[in-house]
């Protein structure tokens, strides 16, 4: 079975840009949660979505927005890129959104410059 | 709002010998689930182990086993006969019980664990 996906890998962006980030969760999976990890840190909650809706959104500036398509992948935004937006982004998916199955992606690796 | 800390940025043991991470957290929730993650070079993140607060037992999962201090907020992980293959970054992560999983994991700073041959 193939677990959760992300795409790209990497990727390179200037300061300004704007940029999306793919995650395609485990087949089954109903909800997909979005992280930020930043160089020698644990990663940080974004956003949670549940059923194509919205559950939950760590702090965050409005310059980041998600969502969830009817197939339960899900796209992170982010605009107006900073230098300080470089980081891995990572993607979990669950059955119901409930913490005890999660499974993470390997991450796409953004650095802004 | 829960803060978890891990205390030691590094460690290094020689392979076959045990382990223990450190971790302590704090937040004012009677009902939650801590979980210890590891994060190889690979860049997943990996369950390692979970621990449910009402549990007064200690989780354990083969070789990891945890020391649970609902009292003093600890929640260290032992790894006994250490496998090179245990190398990694381990996160140490809360989930409050209230909120169904809405309010995401929040995670420790993380603990570089080098095995040595």
């Amino acid at each position: 079975d193939a677990g959760v996906t992300q795409s790209p890998t990497h990727l390179i962006k200037t300061r300004g840009q704007h940029v999306t980030l793919r995650c395609s969760p485990i087949s089954g999976h109903k909800s997909v949660s979005w992280y930020q990890q930043v160089l020698g840190q644990g990663p940080q909650f974004i956003f949670q979505y549940y059923e194509k809706e919205e559950r939950g959104r760590g702090n965050f500036p409005d310059r980041f927005s998600a969502r969830q398509f009817p197939n339960y992948s899900s796209e992170l935004n982010v605009n107006a890129l900073l230098l300080g937006d470089s980081a891995l982004y990572l993607c979990a998916s669950s059955p119901t959104g409930g913490v005890r199955s999660y499974t993470f992606g390997s991450g796409t690796r953004l650095t802004v410059v | 709002a829960q803060t978890v800390t891990q205390s030691q940025p590094e460690m290094s043991v020689q392979e076959a010998e045990t382990v223990t991470l450190s971790c302590t957290y704090d937040t004012s929730e009677n009902n939650y689930y801590l979980f210890w993650y590891k994060q190889p070079p690979s860049r997943q993140m990996i369950l390692v182990i979970r621990q449910e607060a009402y549990k007064q037992q200690n989780a354990t999962e083969n070789r990891f086993s945890v020391n649970f201090q609902k009292a003093a907020k600890s929640f260290s992980l032992k790894i006994s006969d250490s496998q090179l293959g245990d190398t990694a970054m381990y996160f140490c992560a809360f989930m409050p019980y209230s909120g169904g999983g809405a309010d995401g994991l929040t995670f420790g700073k993380g603990t570089h664990l080098i095995i040595q041959p």
